[in-house]
């Protein structure tokens, strides 16, 4: 069965600082990828999702994430933090059947000023 | 597009009542997805639909939950009656199963029941 584990509930960095979020996944099969972000009061926003290909995923906003099988990880990163990056992320794996998600727990990122 | 389209954006009813939830997903998609999200339990996966079918309602936590997709473009979520340990943000959700297989998320709907 697919699940997905995101180490860190909260997480604080300063402006201009490094931003590491961390997702690992367990799959029995090749793994869809996502990573959804939320800002206070709205939906889920997709950032970038890996299916197949390239293992470095670009997504909006200067994010992106490395898909890494041996280590069963898609941890998100950015290398320079904004305060308008403050929200809750969500790393999905897609479901052997592809019906539907298995979300994380999510991540609040705070950054200080 | 104008996105996954839910209504009403907030709701406040008194326990007991009827409440229903209304969603409109991204035209062209074909499977929908009803989702609660609350403080305690994070983001849980109430209800899918494939191509208005009912697949997997095993995330719809009591008879007093029903959920309905009587179109390609509409979509309802019943809580009949409602009661306070229900209160939470509902969103709606679609995807094209076609494509990639990313959901688009709707801006949800916060219920509150007294």
């Amino acid at each position: 069965a697919q699940s997905v584990t995101q180490l860190g509930s909260h997480v604080s960095v300063s402006e201009g600082a490094l931003v590491l979020l961390r997702c690992n996944y367990s799959s029995s099969v090749p793994p869809y990828l996502f990573w959804y972000v939320q800002y206070p009061n709205q939906g889920l926003q997709l950032l970038l999702k890996y299916t197949t290909g390239a293992t470095l995923v670009k997504g909006i906003n200067g994010f992106e994430a490395e898909f890494k099988k041996s280590e069963t990880s898609f941890h998100l990163t950015k290398p320079s933090a904004h305060m308008s990056d403050a929200a809750e992320y969500f790393c999905a794996v897609l479901s052997k059947d592809f019906n539907k998600f298995y979300f994380g727990s999510g991540t609040k990122l705070n950054v200080k000023p | 597009d104008a996105g996954v389209i839910q209504s009403p954006r907030h709701e406040v009813t008194e326990m007991g009542q009827e409440v229903t939830l209304r969603c409109k997903p991204i035209s062209g998609h074909n499977s929908l997805f009803w989702y609660r999200q609350t403080m305690m339990r994070g983001l849980e996966l109430l209800i899918y639909f494939n191509n208005n079918v009912p697949i997997d309602d095993s995330g719809m936590p009591e008879d007093r939950f029903s959920a309905k997709m009587p179109n390609a473009s509409f979509s309802t979520l019943k809580i009949q009656p409602s009661e306070p340990r229900d209160s939470a943000v509902y969103f709606c959700a679609s995807s094209d199963r076609q494509g990639a297989y990313e959901q688009y998320f709707g801006p949800g709907t916060r219920l509150t029941v007294t």
